[in-house]
Formats: C-alpha cells, structure tokens, sequence
C-alpha cells in the first residue's frame, strides 16, 4: 500500500524559480527519504531525514518533516532545466527488509 | 562503486508467455534487493525483497515471483503473463538497515499484448 502521497501532483514553474514539494504520510516513520525519477529512468536517493530531525539541507535541496502532522517537504531553489523530473517521498517504517513505502509523486517540469 | 544492472530495458510479451528479468549488483556483498512495480503515473509498489541468498519474501499476491541464486542476482519471473502484470519494473539493493537509501537499476519497461 502507498503511505506517502506528494502534493501537488504536477507543477510547472519557470527557470530560477523555487521549486516546493509536499508529502503526507499515515503511519510512524523511522526515516523519510526523497528520491527523483528522470522519465523513463530508474529513481535517485537525494536526502534522508531522521523522524528526530526538523529540516536538512543538501545542495540547492531543502526538506522539512513535520512528525506531528506527518508531512513532509521538499524545496529546490534556484530552479534549472535540469531538475525536470518526478519527486517521490517514501517512509522507512521498520517494515519487512526495511522496505520504503513510496507515494505516487510529483511531476516537476522546469520552464526555461 | 557498486553498479546495478537490470535487464533488457524493454520487454514486450504475448499473454500467456513465460518472463525472466534479471538484475545483478556488483560492488557489495549481501545486499538487501527489492522488485518493485510502477504503473504509469503512480508510485512505486513493493513486489518482493530479499536479505539472502534463497530468502525471498512477498509483499502482494500475485502472478509474479522472485528467486536469489546468487548473493548478487535478483531474478523476477512468471510462469504465464496477463495483461495486468504491464508496467515499470525497477530492481534496487541497499546495505541494510533502515537508514541506507535504496539503489535503483534503470528499470524494465514490460508490455503485454
């Protein structure tokens, strides 16, 4: 079953712009981690928060977890080209081979 | 480095045929390995894992299944496809543990006709 759900769905923005992602998820999390699919491609690890973390930064990347909401966000600033891609959340709960379970992701198409 | 090989990258298969996709890591020793499936514009579902050679586990039932023969081979197999098994079939490793991100392959895009 799907856990995280990334919101918006799609979003266009334009080169040099800010990018802002959103995850909500169900269940305790040990970990949530953000990864990036190019079409057609395999995904990508970019970051990993800690359920005892507020916020971490990585490059031009930026998340934030919230536990007591259960949500999640991603922002990329400084937009380019390049970071067209799906962004998917997924949450390590302790399940079965730690196993992620990963939302349905966003769609991010950057305008140049 | 580790590397991670899937295999072929395209795939497109009558019903009821046999399938046999491959993945391999090299680079590391005893990985955990996962089969996932993507429908198209959805996320990723877990299909199987595995922490050892000959240890597999399911996570839906299906028309799929998996086996280990090696430490670094992962192989996806069905005896008769149906339309539904369609899709995006990523392999990925990891070093085990829940804090060690996932390392995907560049996946398989399977068609039934």
């Amino acid at each position: 079953s799907q856990q995280g759900e990334e919101d918006p769905q799609a979003l266009s923005i334009q080169e040099g712009e800010n990018a802002t992602m959103n995850c909500s998820y169900k269940t305790s999390i040990n970990n949530l981690q953000w990864y990036r699919q190019n079409s057609g491609r395999g995904l990508v690890h970019l970051i990993l928060i800690r359920s005892n973390e507020r916020e971490k930064h990585s490059g031009r990347l930026r998340v934030t977890l919230d536990t007591s909401k259960k949500s999640s966000s991603l922002l990329i600033t400084a937009s380019r080209a390049a970071d067209t891609a799906s962004y998917f959340c997924a949450t390590a709960s302790g399940g079965g081979a730690d196993g992620l379970t990963f939302g349905k992701g966003t769609h991010l198409i950057i305008q140049p | 480095s580790q590397t991670i090989h899937q295999w072929p990258a395209t795939l497109v298969q009558p019903v009821g045929s046999p399938l046999s996709l491959e993945c391999t890591v090299e680079g590391t020793s005893n990985p955990n390995l996962y089969w996932y499936r993507q429908a198209a514009g959805r996320g990723l579902q877990l299909l199987f894992y595995s922490v050892g050679i000959g240890q597999i586990s399911s996570e839906v039932p299906q028309n799929l299944s998996a086996s280990r023969p090696q430490d670094r081979q992962f192989i996806l197999s069905s005896k008769k496809l149906l339309l539904s098994d369609s899709g995006f079939y990523l392999c990925a490793w990891s070093g085990g543990g829940l804090e060690q991100p996932q390392h995907f392959g560049d996946g398989t895009r399977l068609s039934i006709l």
